[in-house]
């Protein structure tokens, strides 16, 4: 069953503009990471973010964990064509088996030149 | 570091026949995890190991499903026998930490499989 939904499902912006994804999960987690797959290809780890943090940057991408609202935001910004990819959250519970990651429905992101 | 090293890339095959999909982790890891891709389901974990030992096999949609880990740098999952709705990508992935819940992992580049 799907823990993570990704909103929006698809957006397109152009080249310059900041991308912003959010991410909605149900239970307890352990930890948040974002994940980009490009076509064809196996999904590459973006960034992890810690139940106890709120927010966390890596290069140009930015993200927020509120746990109250049990939510999570990954902005990319001054995006680049490259960057045109799905982009999907990842959630690790806090109880039960430690390893099992839980992936959500993902968002396809459209950069244009 | 050559990643993690899934066989075949493409797979169609008849509905009935044996399939066997294969994974190399990438060594040192000790956690290892095959994934569903489909568009209706997203991303479902099926099986995951844990130093070889099969931890949590509850995705594993039915007894046509089985995997194994022989040893550190080798599983296979196998549908035996194959329907057209186990049509999809399946992901292979490691990570370096058994039990550990912050690890990343690390995505093979899939192999899709069609049953006609």
């Amino acid at each position: 069953s799907q823990q993570g939904e990704e909103d929006p499902q698809a957006l397109s912006i152009q080249e310059g503009e900041n991308a912003t994804m959010n991410c909605s999960y149900k239970t307890s987690i352990n930890n948040l990471q974002w994940y980009r797959q490009n076509s064809g290809r196996g999904l590459v780890h973006l960034i992890l973010i810690r139940s106890n943090e709120r927010e966390k940057h890596s290069g140009r991408l930015r993200v927020t964990l509120d746990t109250s609202k049990k939510s999570s935001s990954l902005l990319i910004t001054a995006s680049r064509a490259a960057d045109t990819a799905s982009y999907f959250c990842a959630t690790a519970e806090s109880t039960g088996t430690a390893s099992k990651l839980t992936f959500g429905t993902g968002t396809r992101l459209q950069v244009t030149l | 570091d050559a990643g993690v090293i899934q066989s075949p890339r493409h797979e169609v095959t008849e509905m009935g026949q044996e399939v066997t999909l294969r994974c190399k982790p990438i060594s040192g890891h000790n956690s290892l995890f095959w994934y569903r891709q489909t568009m209706m389901r997203g991303l479902e974990l099926l099986i995951y190991f844990n130093n070889n030992v099969p931890i949590d096999d509850s995705g594993m949609p039915e007894d046509r499903f089985s995997a194994k880990m022989p040893n550190a740098s080798f599983s296979t999952l196998k549908i035996q026998p194959s329907e057209p709705r186990d049509s999809a990508v399946y992901f292979c992935a490691s990570s370096p930490r058994s039990g550990g819940r912050s690890s990343p992992l690390h995505f093979g580049n899939g192999t899709r499989l069609t049953v006609t």
